[in-house]
């Protein structure tokens, strides 16, 4: 089935480091979305990015698109603590039905380490 | 501006009890709206979604049913609660998914 998988599960990093985190689908989107969830609380729209970009910026972030690899990457320039949080990318497309869905990776928790 | 409430953040209820969770959005007209339920250290599952008043597409089979009695309210509810329920129950919003999804704070529920 169609979905988003984040990689890796887990990141530890220290604080000022850059942080990467991929997602993978497996059939054609509309765009791709990346979300910040802080423990416990809801989840907070980073960045989307549609099927005919490559590259976005927001702040200290950078996604990527490459639609030919069905894949994404979120970059975190200068991580801070603050910046801990998992991470989550979700796909938009239309499914067989030709509905309109949007499927969730796992997610990649992030520590950023003072 | 655009906001989104859900309420309440946490609740504890012993199985077989009822169940009604409320998110209400403001700032927008005609949203979609959803309901997720994520498991610890997973990601989202989608329960149900709404394009309107009254119309309710439930996407996985459960113990859980939803309502959208005005256009910018979305009901959770359950008549028997089972231990499986619990979980992290968030609600969501979006125009036609173009710009993202904004959520709710969530509602930690626990059956008991």
């Amino acid at each position: 089935s169609q979905q988003g998988e984040e990689d890796p599960q887990a990141l530890s990093i220290q604080e000022g480091e850059n942080a990467t985190m991929n997602c993978s689908y497996k059939t054609s989107i509309n765009n791709l979305q990346w979300y910040r969830q802080n423990s416990g609380r809801g989840l907070v729209h980073l960045i989307l990015i549609r099927s005919n970009e490559r590259e976005k910026h927001s702040g200290r972030l950078r996604v990527t698109l490459d639609t030919s690899k069905k894949s994404s990457s979120l970059l975190i320039t200068a991580s801070r603590a603050a910046d801990t949080a998992s991470y989550f990318c979700a796909t938009d497309f239309y499914n067989a039905g030709n509905n309109r869905k949007l499927i969730w990776g796992l997610g990649t928790s992030l520590a950023v380490n003072p | 501006s655009q906001t989104i409430h859900q309420w309440p953040a946490t609740l504890v209820q012993p199985v077989g009890s009822p169940l009604s969770l409320e998110c209400t959005v403001e700032g927008t007209s005609n949203p979609n709206l959803y309901w997720y339920r994520q498991a610890a250290g997973r990601g989202l599952q989608l329960l149900f979604y709404s394009v309107g008043i009254g119309q309710i597409s439930s996407e996985v089979p459960q113990n859980l049913s939803a309502s959208r009695p005005q256009d910018r309210q979305f009901i959770l509810s359950s008549k028997k609660l089972l231990l499986s329920d619990s979980g992290f129950y968030l609600c969501a919003w979006s125009v036609l998914g173009e710009w993202g999804y904004t959520f709710g704070s969530g509602t930690r529920l626990t059956v008991v």
